[in-house]
């Protein structure tokens, strides 16, 4: 079965960058959405088809997929940004299931 | 506004049946397939299957294609998951999530519900 393989975790400081990877096997062939996490709160879809903002998420989160790695970037991060990111996409083997990243915890510094 | 209302949390015994409902409402329910999703405590999120809303068709991961089962009540816009012969491990918060198409494949997740938590002890 495919494998995306993310950080543990990502430690920024307030007003600066952070980039959040997700590897896979040719995932640039493949399509990839973003999700974020609070404590105790159900996921919410940051970025859709490896590069698309739903609206109400704001310019500050952008995606990226090429070759063997996808990038979540949120610039100008704040408090309100730490969360658990999870990357995900379809298998487009013969099961066709869904997989998930292990996900990533952004701490702010 | 776009809503999936989730039932409440249970625990269940070892060896028994869950069944967990997921109500849309605010959008044309036929429209979009649903996908249900859990994560076991402190753990990631694991997909485990999909419904096209629309016709009945369905993926499935191994773990319900083993032991369980999504169905479709349109009369109420509800999609129901049952997982049986619970283990220990199956111990998680089971979330719905709309798909952006009536077809989830290659699709993302665009709204979810609350989520369920599951309790699975002797």
């Amino acid at each position: 079965s495919y494998v995306l393989t993310q950080p543990p975790s990502v430690s920024v400081a307030p007003g600066q960058t952070a980039t959040i990877t997700c590897g896979g096997h040719n995932i640039g062939t493949n399509i990839v959405h973003w999700y974020q996490q609070k404590p105790g709160q159900a996921p919410v879809l940051v970025i859709y088809h490896d590069t698309d903002r739903p609206s109400g998420i704001p310019e500050r989160f952008s995606g990226a997929n090429s070759g063997n790695t996808a990038t979540l970037t949120i610039s100008g991060v704040g408090v309100a940004d730490e969360a658990d990111y999870y990357c995900q996409v379809w298998d487009t083997s013969i099961e066709s299931w869904g997989v998930f990243g292990g996900g990533t915890q952004l701490i702010v510094l | 506004q776009v809503k999936l209302v989730q039932s409440g949390d249970e625990v269940k015994r070892p060896g028994a049946s869950v069944r967990v409902s997921c109500q849309a409402s605010g959008y044309t329910f036929n429209n979009f397939g649903i996908t249900w999703v859990r994560q076991a405590p402190g753990q990631g999120l694991q997909w485990m299957g999909w419904i096209n809303t629309q016709n009945g068709d369905k993926n499935s991961a191994q773990i319900l294609r083993d032991r369980g089962t999504m169905t479709i009540d349109t009369s109420t816009s509800t999609v129901y998951l049952e997982l049986g012969n619970l283990r220990s491990d199956d111990t998680a918060v089971y979330f719905c999530a709309r798909c952006s198409s009536t077809s989830c494949y290659l699709n993302s997740f665009d709204r979810w519900g609350q989520g369920t938590r599951v309790t699975v002890a002797s």
